[in-house]
């Protein structure tokens, strides 16, 4: 248990359907991320918060929209997704997104598949 | 491009015996390193690092070499365990950038 908790942790979505992601952090830190691990490829770093504020966009497509409502918990809405979206989700969080980057802490992940 | 690769998808040790994963990197900025071990259902947990003014760091059954010159770390776990079959992510950064690079992973299988 890392502090970290991601839900739901599988889901199943349609092309047109809308869904969240949600991710709580429960050790105070004051970034948050989002990463996509695709089958067979690395971990890509999607966004991150500091304070609440998006301070990183890795050209994610618009049909993602991440959500930082407070420090302590992050959303990622999914909109009108393509089937190679399907990838496992992970969630992060570290006290500060100029610190030791070891002290990245991974929720489960949710396990996505679009058809 | 792939700036952190981990050519070997998976990688099958005997318990009791030696593990050895590997990570090559393209980018000549990158100055810190780390290995991430990932079980099932889990999100990634930090396992070890290494600064590129080192090359090695020891932590227990765990140690990271570190050859800049080769553009090449590895992980080494002695004596493995059945335990430690997970996937095993390298990671670098450095440069302009704290964002973690990550290579694919390697599956590690330690059998009994």
């Amino acid at each position: 248990e890392t502090g970290v908790t991601q839900t739901p942790r599988h889901l199943v979505m349609g092309m047109t359907n809308k869904k969240s992601l949600k991710c709580e952090q429960h050790l105070g830190h004051n970034a948050m991320y989002w990463y996509k691990q695709s089958a067979k490829k690395p971990l890509e770093l999607m966004f991150v918060y500091s304070l609440e504020e998006r301070v990183e966009n890795n050209s994610v497509p618009s049909r993602f929209s991440p959500e930082c409502p407070n420090s302590s918990h992050l959303f990622l809405h999914l909109h009108t997704l393509q089937p190679e979206d399907s990838a496992l989700y992970l969630c992060a969080s570290s006290q500060d997104p100029t610190g030791i980057v070891e002290t990245q802490y991974f929720g489960p992940g949710t396990r996505l598949l679009v058809l | 491009d792939q700036q952190v690769k981990q050519n070997s998808p998976s990688l099958s040790v005997q318990e009791g015996r030696i593990s050895i994963l590997n990570c090559d990197y393209t980018n000549s900025m990158f100055d810190y390193f780390l290995w991430y071990k990932k079980y099932p259902a889990e999100g990634p947990t930090f396992l070890i690092s290494i600064s590129s003014i080192k090359d090695k760091n020891e932590d227990g059954r765990f140690t990271v070499f570190l050859n800049k010159s080769a553009k090449h770390l590895s992980l080494h776990i002695v004596p493995s365990q059945p335990g430690d079959s997970a996937v095993y992510f390298c990671a670098a950064t450095g440069g302009a950038t704290n964002k973690l690079i990550f290579g694919t992973g390697t599956l590690l299988a330690v059998q009994p």
